[in-house]
């Protein structure tokens, strides 16, 4: 099965930081990978898919880059409502998928 | 607008089945694939299983092979989680999600576009 190593676990940041999280996969996935965010007691909300396209109503201060096995999701100026978990999850061969450990973004 | 909504979660002993519900609206869901995914206390999401849009095609996750059992009914807009062998670290708020494939150039990359709020399983005794 294809792992998807999440760092870091979590982060402190204040409103306009820029905020980087970052996804390394096991093997190479092209751009098999997607970004979401969590709110506990929400419905997960998909921000970015394969690797860097937004997704339709998503802010654009969301970005994502990244091939291969490496990949990053910036927050280019963080705002109050941003503050939740960030879930990379891969879907490469389309059998199983899987999710990194997550990133909880907090305000400082 | 489209809309998941899960049911069935509920307190259960360990060895218990459980058959969870999901019900979509607000678009065409005999076309698209759909997931059932997890979130244990504490933990992060996980995938658990999915279903091609004819029932063709099923996957789950390794711990549940054997014990889960996804399916769906078109005419009835619903995807079903039977949950059999209930385990104390199957205890998670389980959502469904509407599966698309987004094509990006000359591929089609799979995502999870539109989800549900979550239905609680709780296992113990």
């Amino acid at each position: 099965d294809i792992q998807m190593t999440q760092s870091p676990s979590s982060l402190s940041a204040s409103v306009g930081d820029r905020v980087t999280i970052t996804c390394r996969a096991s093997q190479s996935i092209s751009n098999y990978v997607n970004w979401y965010q969590h709110k506990s007691g929400k419905a997960p909300k998909l921000l970015l898919y394969a690797a860097s396209s937004l997704q339709s109503g998503v802010p654009s201060r969301f970005s994502g880059s990244g091939s291969g096995t490496d990949f990053t999701l910036t927050i280019s100026s963080l705002q109050p409502e941003d503050f939740a978990t960030y879930y990379c999850q891969q879907t490469y061969g389309a059998l199983t998928w899987t999710f990194g450990q997550g990133t909880k973004v907090e305000i400082k | 607008e489209v809309q998941l909504v899960e049911s069935g979660g509920a307190l259960v002993q360990p060895g218990g089945s459980l058959r969870l519900s999901c019900t979509a609206s607000g678009f065409t869901f005999s076309t698209y694939w759909m997931s059932w995914a997890r979130q244990a206390p504490g933990k992060g999401l996980e995938w658990v299983a999915n279903i091609k849009y004819d029932e063709s095609e099923k996957y789950y996750i390794e711990s549940v092979k054997g014990r889960f059992t996804i399916s769906r009914d078109n005419a009835k807009n619903s995807v079903y989680l039977q949950m059999n062998s209930l385990r104390t670290e199957d205890t998670a708020v389980y959502y469904c999600a509407r599966d698309v494939g987004k094509p990006v150039g000359k591929a089609v990359v799979r995502t999870s576009d539109y989800w549900g709020q979550g239905t609680l399983v709780t296992v113990s005794s």
